[in-house]
């Protein structure tokens, strides 16, 4: 149980286009969903917090305008990386989590490479 | 603020031996307390957590760690370590609000 699913694993795609990162929690229904991002050699850094219906919160320095997120399900939420560039090139990883009870359980990750 | 430090960026320690990856913590309150270990183009895994009681806690393929307020660490152990246990282990803490906040991890490998 508590399977997180990301979709892409992987994507490479040019500077100025948009990417859309799916997060799904498989098995249960998550009320709250992380996105992260990991930096080479470097630990993984909150990006924003999601619950379902309502709009994220983002941490400090993290553009709410280049970075949609979207919670539109118990089980769904997508991150949009909006007009990329090669400096968002990273690895992104999303966490879904059924109640503040429980831990998180994270989703595979997703490799994005903006040329 | 809260903060994680994992003082090692890299552990080598040979088949068969013990092993520790070292964790020390910084928050107010009582945190929780985790580890999660990710493999090479994978996410993180959940290996064990701290949240109240025994000091000691056992996880996930064999890891525990030892709850040390006084000295404010979290540190990981396995009795025996594996091959296969060679990766990237991370230790979180949860001040509340369920945000996590890691360490910048600590690079495991097992030498056959």
């Amino acid at each position: 149980g508590a399977v997180v699913s990301q979709h892409p694993s992987r994507v490479i795609c040019k500077s100025g286009t948009s990417v859309k990162i799916e997060c799904r929690s498989l098995d249960f229904q998550a009320t709250t969903m992380f996105w992260y991002r990991q930096f080479p050699k470097k630990s993984l850094m909150l990006m924003a917090t999601s619950n379902e219906g309502s709009k994220a919160t983002y941490e400090q320095g993290v553009e709410k305008d280049k970075f949609l997120i979207n919670h539109a399900s118990l089980t769904l939420s997508t991150l949009t990386v909006t007009s990329a560039h090669p400096e968002d090139s990273s690895f992104y990883i999303c966490s879904a989590q059924e109640d503040p009870a429980n831990e998180q359980f994270f989703g595979p990750g997703t490799r994005l490479t903006v040329l | 603020a809260q903060s994680v430090a994992q003082p090692e960026d890299q552990v080598n320690v040979a088949e068969g031996n013990p092993l520790t990856v070292k964790c020390t913590y910084s928050v107010s309150g009582n945190p929780y307390l985790f580890w999660y270990v990710q493999y090479p183009n994978r996410g993180l895994q959940f290996l064990l957590k701290y949240i109240t009681g025994d000091n000691l806690v056992k996880g996930s393929y064999g890891f525990e760690a030892e709850f040390n307020k006084s000295q404010t660490s979290f540190h990981l152990k396995k009795p025996s370590a594996l091959v296969s246990d060679s990766a990237l282990y991370f230790c979180a803490v949860d001040a509340g609000a369920n945000n996590l906040f890691f360490g910048t991890g600590t690079r495991l490998t097992v030498i056959p």
